[in-house]
C-alpha cells in the first residue's frame, strides 16, 4: 500500500478536464512540495510537475498542479489521445524518503 | 545531452547480491542528488534510495534498509547500488533518476534511466 493515496483509474473523453489526486500526510505532502509524473507504457516516467505547480519546459499548459494541506492534484484540460498513461504524484516525506503514489491509468474513451 | 545508463540487472537468487551501476553523462555529476526507484512488474513506482551531492547523505525506503547501500563515484560520474539479501518482492526495473542540483530531499527527478531489470527467483 503507497503512503501516498491515488485512484487506481480515472477517464475523460477528448477536449474533456480530469482532475486526479493524491492525498498524504503532514510528513509527506503537508510539508514537502508535490511532484507529478507520467509514465507511458514500457517508458521510463517523465516528469510533468515540480514543486507543486510548475511545469518543465516542453510540458503544455493543458497539466497543471495544485496542493491544499496534505492533498494535490493534477488538472488535464482539453484531454488528447496521447494523454493516455499512468500518472504518479510524489513528494519527499520527513522520516528520510521518497514516496510516491500508488498511480493512476488514465483512459482517454 | 544527459544521460543516464543502468547496468547490473539480471537473474539471482533469493538471499542474493548484486550490483546496480548508473553511468552520468551531460552534467555536473558531483553536484546533483542521485536516486533510484524501482517499478515491479506491472506495479508502481517505489522509491528506494538517494545519495546526496558529494555523497554526505544518503536515504533509504524501509523495505531497503539494512540490505541495500547506495554510493557514488564522482570521480567516475558513477552511481551504484549495492543489493543484498535480495527477495522475490525486490524484483523489478530499477531506474537511476537525477535529483536535485544541491537540495536532496526534492522528488523532482528531471532525468531518468532506460531502466535494468532485477528478477529474484530460484
Amino acid at each position: 500500500q503507497s503512503v501516498l493515496t491515488q485512484p487506481p483509474s480515472a477517464s475523460g473523453t477528448p477536449g474533456q478536464r480530469v482532475t486526479i489526486s493524491c492525498s498524504g500526510s503532514s510528513s509527506n505532502i503537508g510539508s514537502n512540495y508535490v511532484f507529478w509524473y507520467q509514465q507511458l507504457p514500457g517508458t521510463a516516467p517523465k516528469l510533468l510537475i515540480y514543486r507543486n505547480n510548475q511545469r518543465p519546459s516542453g510540458v503544455p499548459d493543458r497539466f497543471s498542479g495544485s496542493k491544499s494541506g496534505t492533498s494535490a492534484s493534477l488538472a488535464i484540460s482539453g484531454l488528447r489521445s496521447e494523454d493516455e498513461a499512468d500518472y504518479y504524484c510524489a513528494a519527499w516525506d520527513d522520516s528520510l524518503s521518497g514516496v510516491f503514489g500508488g498511480g493512476t491509468k488514465l483512459t482517454v474513451l | 545531452e544527459v544521460r543516464l545508463v543502468e547496468s547490473g540487472g539480471g537473474l539471482v537468487q533469493p538471499g542474493g547480491s548484486l550490483r546496480l551501476s548508473c553511468a552520468a553523462s551531460g552534467f555536473t555529476f558531483t553536484s546533483y542528488a542521485m536516486h533510484w526507484v524501482r517499478q515491479a512488474p506491472g506495479k508502481g513506482l517505489e522509491y528506494v534510495s538517494g545519495i546526496s551531492s558529494y555523497g554526505h547523505s544518503t536515504y533509504y525506503a524501509n523495505s531497503v534498509k539494512g540490505r541495500f547501500t547506495i554510493s557514488r563515484d564522482d570521480s567516475k560520474n558513477t552511481l551504484y547500488l549495492q543489493m543484498g539479501s535480495l527477495r522475490p518482492e525486490d524484483m523489478g526495473v530499477f531506474y537511476c533518476a537525477r535529483g536535485a542540483n544541491g537540495v536532496d530531499t526534492e522528488m523532482v527527478f528531471a532525468y531518468w534511466g532506460q531502466g535494468t531489470l532485477v528478477t529474484v527467483s530460484s
